[in-house]
Parts: structure tokens; C-alpha cells; sequence
């Protein structure tokens, strides 16, 4: 139990463009999610924090009109990385937690964007 | 949170146990240390926490020194599919107060190289 998916698993889009990425809790409902970056070889960066039906907490330094999070449903959240650059190339990973099991944290397996 | 320091790399033969350190000197009272490991190119796994006592569930073991300074994570049969960074990090109780206590900040973490 305790599964959350991303889409796509991989994306390569032109500068300028915009780019939606999806995470969703297939079993649970999911009380918190979170948004994660990560460069080559390095470690895990928080982006924001987002509960349904409410605006996303972001971390300082992440632009929130760049990154744009859409928290609908208990069991959806979504990253647009708007007029994205090739900087924005990563790897980025949503995960979420559940009121029943709030010391875990379930992690997505990741979408790589590749941003030409 | 408290910072958490970890060795850079850890090397395991296969079917050891592998044990593997971390220091949270600043540790306070209601902290918990969670353990969490990272495949690469997929998203984190939750592995254990603990408190005070010491834990054991079907992935691994958790030793909390009694002082709480720094704990172990022990694998006990470490196979090639273990290979992967290990993250140790030390965050309050997320039933304390609101969502900012699900937060998880991430170090660097020990690559673990499991060989045949």
C-alpha cells in the first residue's frame, strides 16, 4: 500500500515552453504533498509544500510564479514549470503523506525533464 | 531540525550486515530519527524511525545510543539490490503541530556499495 505514481517518467521539451507534471496517491488520500528538485549528484531539494484546496507554501528561492502547483484532490497535485530553460533541467519528485501513517513519507519515482 | 552528519561512502560485501552511522549531536527531546535510502534515478524509500528506543522492522534495524547523539542503521544481510545513498535525518514529531513538521530536509547521505 502506499503508492504514489508520477506522469510522465521523463520529458524533454523546448526552451520557453511549459511543462505539467502529475503525482498522484493511488491508494490513500493524501493529506500533504510535497515537491522535491534534485541536480546530478546531489541531494534532494524541498520545493514547496501543498495541501488540497489550498495555496502551496513555497521554500525560499523557488519562484512560485515559475513553479506552479495545483493541490485539486486528496489524491492529486501538480508541478507546471512554466516558460521553462534549460536550468530548470532535473530530476523532480513529489511524495505525500497520510494522516494514518504521518512518521512515513511516500515518494514518487521521479520525472526527469530535460529542457533543449 | 538538527543537522545530521554521515560518512560520504560505505562499502559491503554481499550477505553482510551493513552498518551504517549517523551523528545528531543537537538532537532535541522531541525528535525523531528517520531513515530514509534512495535508489538511483528512483525516488526516496521510507526504511525505519525511532525516538528512544531501538527498532527493527522486515527492512532493517534502528540503534539509538542512549544519550541520543547518534544512531545505526544495520542491514543485516546487505544484497546488491541495497546499493544506494542512505539519508539519516532528524525532524520533530509531525503530530506535534501543522503540515511544517512533515518537512523532511535531506543531507548529502552515505553511498552504500554493496559488492558480490
Amino acid at each position: 500500500g502506499a503508492v504514489v505514481s508520477q506522469h510522465p517518467s521523463w520529458v524533454i521539451c523546448k526552451s520557453g515552453t511549459s511543462v505539467k507534471i502529475e503525482c498522484r496517491s493511488l491508494d490513500f488520500q493524501a493529506t500533504t504533498m510535497f515537491w522535491y528538485r534534485q541536480f546530478p549528484k546531489q541531494s534532494l531539494m524541498l520545493m514547496a509544500t501543498s495541501n488540497e484546496g489550498s495555496k502551496a507554501t513555497y521554500e525560499q528561492g523557488v519562484e512560485k510564479d515559475k513553479f506552479l502547483i495545483n493541490h485539486a484532490s486528496l489524491t492529486l497535485s501538480t508541478l507546471t514549470v512554466t516558460s521553462a530553460h534549460p536550468e530548470d533541467s532535473s530530476f523532480y519528485i513529489c511524495s505525500a503523506t497520510t494522516s494514518g501513517r504521518a512518521h512515513e513519507q511516500f515518494f514518487g519515482p521521479g520525472t526527469r525533464l530535460t529542457v533543449l | 531540525d538538527a543537522k545530521t552528519t554521515q560518512p560520504p561512502s560505505m562499502d559491503c560485501a554481499e550477505g553482510r550486515a551493513a552498518n551504517l552511522p549517523c551523528n545528531h549531536s543537537t538532537i532535541s527531546g522531541n525528535e525523531y530519527v528517520y531513515w530514509y535510502r534512495q535508489i538511483h534515478s528512483q525516488g526516496p524509500q521510507y526504511i525505519i524511525h525511532g525516538l528512544k528506543n531501538n527498532e527493527t522492522n522486515e527492512m532493517a534495524s534502528l540503534i539509538i545510543t542512549e544519550d541520543r547523539k547518534s544512531s545505526t542503521l544495520i542491514l543485516p544481510h546487505a544484497t546488491l539490490r541495497d546499493t544506494a545513498v542512505y539519508y539519516c535525518i532528524v525532524r520533530d514529531d509531525p503530530l506535534n503541530s501543522g503540515g511544517s513538521n512533515y518537512k523532511l530536509t535531506f543531507g548529502k547521505g552515505t553511498l552504500l556499495t554493496v559488492n558480490p
